[in-house]
C-alpha cells in the first residue's frame, strides 16, 4: 500500500563505512524530506528538496548529503559512518499544503 | 518558543475513557494542520487533517481554535490499540510542515 519506499529497513555497519539510504516515491510529489528520529524523541528535519536539482539543509545539522536527480528518488549518503549517526532515518514527500506529508517506513541505522 | 508544542504526556487512561490532547502553534497564518499517529519504532501515519471547520472520523474528533492558536484531538471510547504517540503538525512561515514533539497515550485494560 505504501507509495514511498525506503531501503534498507535495517542496517548495521562498521565505523568509517560509506552508506546510502534509498528513498523512492511513486506519487509524483515534488517535495521530499529526510528526518532523523531517536527512539522516543521528536522528528528532526535534516534535508529537503523542492524538486529535481534542489536540495537544502534542514533544522538539524547533519554530516549526511542528499541528491535529487530524479523526481521520484531522494537518496541520503553518509561518507563515513560514526556511532553518533545511529538513529532512525525517515523519508517523506508532499504536494500541496492540504495533504500533509507521507512517510516511508524508515531505515534503522546502527553504526558499530 | 517552538513553532508547534505538545504536552509529551504520557496520558494514562483506562479503556473506554475519553481523552483529549492539545497542540499550540505560533504561525497564525497557517491554514492546514494535521494529526499523525506514530507507533513505537514505526513511521508517523496521517490520522486526520484539520481545517477551519474541524474534522471527525469515528471516535476521533479534531478541532482548530484560531483565536487561541491551538488544535485539539479528542478520542472517545479509548481502545488498547489507540496506545501510541500522537504528533501534531502545522505549516510554518517558510511553508514547511513543522511537528510537535508528540504526546504519548497509554490505554490500560
Amino acid at each position: 500500500e505504501a507509495d514511498i519506499y525506503q531501503t534498507p529497513r535495517y542496517l548495521v555497519i562498521g565505523t568509517g563505512k560509506k552508506i546510502t539510504l534509498e528513498c523512492s516515491q511513486t506519487m509524483g510529489h515534488d517535495k521530499m524530506y529526510w528526518y532523523q528520529q531517536d527512539p522516543g524523541m521528536e522528528l528532526h528535519l535534516i534535508h529537503y528538496s523542492y524538486g529535481v536539482n534542489s536540495t537544502e539543509k534542514g533544522d538539524l545539522s547533519s554530516e549526511s548529503t542528499v541528491s535529487r536527480i530524479r523526481t521520484e528518488h531522494f537518496p541520503l549518503t553518509l561518507e563515513s559512518a560514526r556511532p553518533s549517526h545511529t538513529s532512525q532515518y525517515l523519508c517523506a514527500s508532499s504536494t500541496p499544503e492540504t495533504y500533509g506529508y507521507t512517510f516511508g517506513s524508515g531505515t534503522r541505522l546502527t553504526v558499530v | 518558543r517552538k513553532e508547534v508544542e505538545q504536552d509529551p504526556g504520557p496520558f494514562n487512561v483506562p479503556e473506554g475513557a475519553t481523552v483529549a490532547f492539545n497542540c499550540t502553534y505560533s504561525n497564525s497564518a497557517s491554514q492546514s494542520f494535521f494529526w499523525y499517529r506514530q507507533d513505537c519504532r514505526k513511521e508517523p501515519k496521517l490520522l486526520m487533517s484539520v481545517y477551519s471547520s474541524g474534522n471527525e472520523d469515528g471516535r476521533f474528533t479534531a478541532q482548530l481554535n484560531r483565536a487561541s492558536q491551538y488544535i485539539s484531538l479528542l478520542i472517545r471510547d479509548s481502545k488498547l490499540s489507540d496506545s501510541a504517540t500522537y504528533l501534531c503538525g502545522g505549516y510554518n512561515a517558510g511553508n514547511m510542515l513543522t511537528f510537535g514533539g508528540g504526546t504519548r497515550l497509554m490505554v490500560k485494560p
